[in-house]
């Protein structure tokens, strides 16, 4: 069975600054996928970005990247020019594909809340 | 507007009354699923769906049945809902489930639901 692990429950910046979410995950999996979601006080899960394993390219959305390292099972989320808006708890999610499976069940980590300070 | 919507998002009941929590997606997904969150656990899959009339266990079933009889909807049911099944509950659907982004879940707003 897979397991997701942020080690970080809270987490603070300052509007503008940049920040490291980290997330580590287990599996022995080949093929699979991982993804940073984002829950604001009004409880919505929004997906935030999106990796491929097979992919060595790191993942980006605008002021949003991660650091994929598939080796060492850690895929972390940093946050350029935090905003405000960005206060949300954070959770790393893994999945395996279907055809392998998986049922595309996401295993969600316990995530970090991520406090934007003015 | 694409989107998941949940019905009702508060519910307070009591031990023992049948309740159906709805879910419906107008995107046209084959994938449905739906997830409970608790304080430290994260979200965890209850029951999934991968088109009409098929549906699985995820890892928390028991308590909950589901049901497929259209693509657009994915009910819950808690037949005999007990204080321990107090939770925010989010169903989730996708495109396809091929394996590539097409399998991205899309998150509906949540159904806080509380047992006494």
């Amino acid at each position: 069975a897979q397991t997701v692990t942020q080690s970080q429950p809270e987490m603070s910046v300052q509007e503008a600054e940049t920040v490291t979410l980290s997330c580590t995950y287990d599996t022995s999996e080949n093929n699979y996928y991982l993804f940073w979601y984002k829950q604001p006080p009004s409880r919505q899960m929004i997906l935030v970005i999106r990796q491929e394993a097979y992919k060595q390219q790191n993942a980006t959305e605008n002021r949003f990247s991660v650091n994929f390292q598939k080796a060492a099972k850690s895929f972390s989320l940093k946050i350029s020019d935090s905003q405000l808006g960005d206060t949300a708890m954070y959770f790393c999610a893994f999945m395996k594909p279907f055809f392998t499976g998986g049922g595309n069940k996401l295993t969600f980590g316990t995530g970090t809340q991520l406090k934007v300070e003015l | 507007e694409a989107q998941v919507t949940q019905n009702p998002r508060y519910l307070i009941t009591v031990t023992g009354k049948k309740l159906t929590v709805t879910c419906s997606q107008n995107m046209n997904h084959e994938y449905m699923s739906w997830y409970r969150q608790d304080p430290g656990l994260g979200l965890r899959q209850i029951y999934y769906s991968m088109n009409v009339e098929v549906t699985d266990k995820g890892d928390v079933p028991e308590g909950y049945k589901v049901s497929r009889k259209e693509k657009r909807n994915f009910p819950l049911i808690l037949e005999s809902p007990s204080p321990n099944q107090t939770s925010l509950y989010f169903c989730a659907s996708s495109l396809f489930t091929s394996g590539d982004s097409t399998d991205t879940q899309y998150f509906g707003p949540g159904t806080r639901l509380t047992v006494l």
